[in-house]
């Protein structure tokens, strides 16, 4: 079955402390996935695409098919990354784009 | 402001009853993407439609319909709604449509509330 996982619903750390937000996955073809991001009061919106393999406001995400995993990063947190993370990930032997139940990412001062 | 439109901003209905939310995407946008938010379900797609065809279906129950029109708007028409359907209805747009790579951008969203 294709499943996105992200296991922390929360994640809280301190300003200029390194981030890890995690993703794993199941699916059984070639994998197509996606972090998007949902400020608070604002429209979600795509923040990183594995395809791209770019760096949006300094964080990066690599695939890893060894370990089913996309985890995103970022070296240095800012108190303005605080916001819901969500991974997806598009099957296309169905023609779906799945979810995982999002990451709250709290950054304090 | 993404140039995506969603009217109403909310809506509220009884059991039973029948919806229909509409969605206006970017101009020169083809593609349309539905989506659902609720605090159970978490965040679920919906549906895509792509240049007046479907081209994507996710967890969208048989209740439940869109279409896409020649001016590229888009409805969503949610019928026998129940108490579980109250959820966050969004819609996305794309300049393309063959798959999830081109980026998508993000209505306000319609809130749907069912008593």
């Amino acid at each position: 079955a294709q499943r996105v996982t992200q296991p922390e619903k929360l994640l809280s750390v301190f300003k200029g402390a390194p981030v890890e937000l995690k993703c794993n996955y199941s699916y059984s073809g070639s994998p197509e996935l996606f972090w998007y991001v949902q400020y608070s009061r604002q429209r979600l919106q795509l923040l990183l695409r594995h395809i791209s393999r770019e760096s949006i406001k300094g964080f990066t995400a690599d695939l890893n098919k060894g370990e089913t995993s996309f985890h995103l990063k970022k070296p240095f947190a800012q108190e303005e990354d605080s916001a819901m993370y969500y991974c997806a990930l598009f099957s296309g032997g169905y023609n779906k784009l799945i979810f995982g139940a999002g990451t709250r990412l709290a950054v304090h001062p | 402001d993404s140039g995506v439109t969603q009217t109403p901003k909310h809506l509220i209905t009884a059991t039973g009853q029948r919806v229909t939310l509409r969605c206006s995407p970017r101009s020169g946008d083809l593609s349309v993407y539905w989506y659902q938010q609720s605090l159970d379900q978490g965040l679920q797609f919906l549906i895509q439609y792509y240049n007046g065809e479907e081209r994507a279906k996710g967890n969208i129950l048989e209740r439940f319909s869109a279409q896409q029109f020649p001016d590229l708007h888009s409805e969503l028409n949610l019928s026998s709604l129940e108490l579980g359907d109250s959820a966050l209805y969004f819609c996305a747009s794309s300049v393309g449509g063959s798959d999830f790579s081109y980026e998508q951008y993000f209505g306000p969203g319609t809130r749907l509330t069912v008593t």
